[in-house]
């Protein structure tokens, strides 16, 4: 079946552009996560839903970053007025049950901030 | 001291050899314990997930997990050139702030050389 997908996968913003970045899970999958990757790093958790219900939002690094999952499928995040920090790879994964079940990654979103 | 803690390598094993990879975690209580591996420019692909102690073997891939000690490592016989990436490691928490989110570590290269 279809995996993870995440578009676009590669953006490029003009610093304080906002930015909106879409996931689609994995059908049927309740989980979704957002995190974010810096070069040569591991991911680093941003924030977590259950179906519509964002859980976890204690990885968001600023009140820029939101998320969100209106229908408990497809989650969107946004950044607003990006900072030449911002720039990292950007990843979704689902799991079909509530933690600590399996994570599946999309191919992310590579966001450079010029 | 980070919470999940990986030999960032890189560690180079030749063709047909084993190559064993270690992962040290704080959380006493973690509960799920995953190796992905993430190929350069790529997003990170499931190989194993381990949940009690003991040995877990998939095809090539050994995990094994000894939470008295908060030890995983992962194990791969007859080591191939297309093993060749970063291997990460990563734990999920048991419950409160850490419920949800995976840890990673910072992941250890590998190269596997003919």
């Amino acid at each position: 079946g279809a995996g993870v997908s995440q578009s676009p996968r590669y953006k490029v913003a003009k610093r304080g552009q906002d930015v909106a970045l879409r996931c689609d899970p994995i059908s049927g999958h309740v989980s979704l996560f957002w995190y974010q990757q810096a070069l040569g790093q591991g991911p680093e958790f941003l924030t977590y839903f259950q179906n519509e219900a964002q859980l976890d939002k204690s990885g968001l690094p600023s009140d820029r970053f939101f998320a969100e999952r209106p229908e408990g499928s497809v989650s969107t995040l946004k950044i607003q007025r990006t900072q030449q920090e911002d720039s990292a790879v950007y990843l979704c994964a689902s799991s079909l049950v509530r933690p600590p079940g399996e994570q599946f990654f999309g191919p992310g979103t590579r966001l450079t901030v010029l | 001291q980070k919470e999940v803690e990986q030999n960032s390598g890189p560690l180079s094993v030749p063709e047909g050899a084993i190559a064993s990879l270690n992962c040290t975690y704080s959380d006493r209580v973690s509960q799920s314990f995953f190796w992905y591996r993430q190929y350069s420019g790529k997003s990170p692909e499931l190989i194993m997930s381990i949940y009690s102690n003991g040995d877990k073997e998939d095809g090539r891939f050994t995990a094994q997990l000894n939470k008295a000690s908060q030890y995983v490592s992962l194990l791969i016989r007859d080591s191939q050139p297309s093993d060749s990436a970063t291997y990460l490691c990563a734990v999920n928490g048991a419950g409160g702030t850490s419920y949800g989110k995976l840890t990673f570590g910072q992941g250890t290269i590998l190269t596997v050389h003919p």
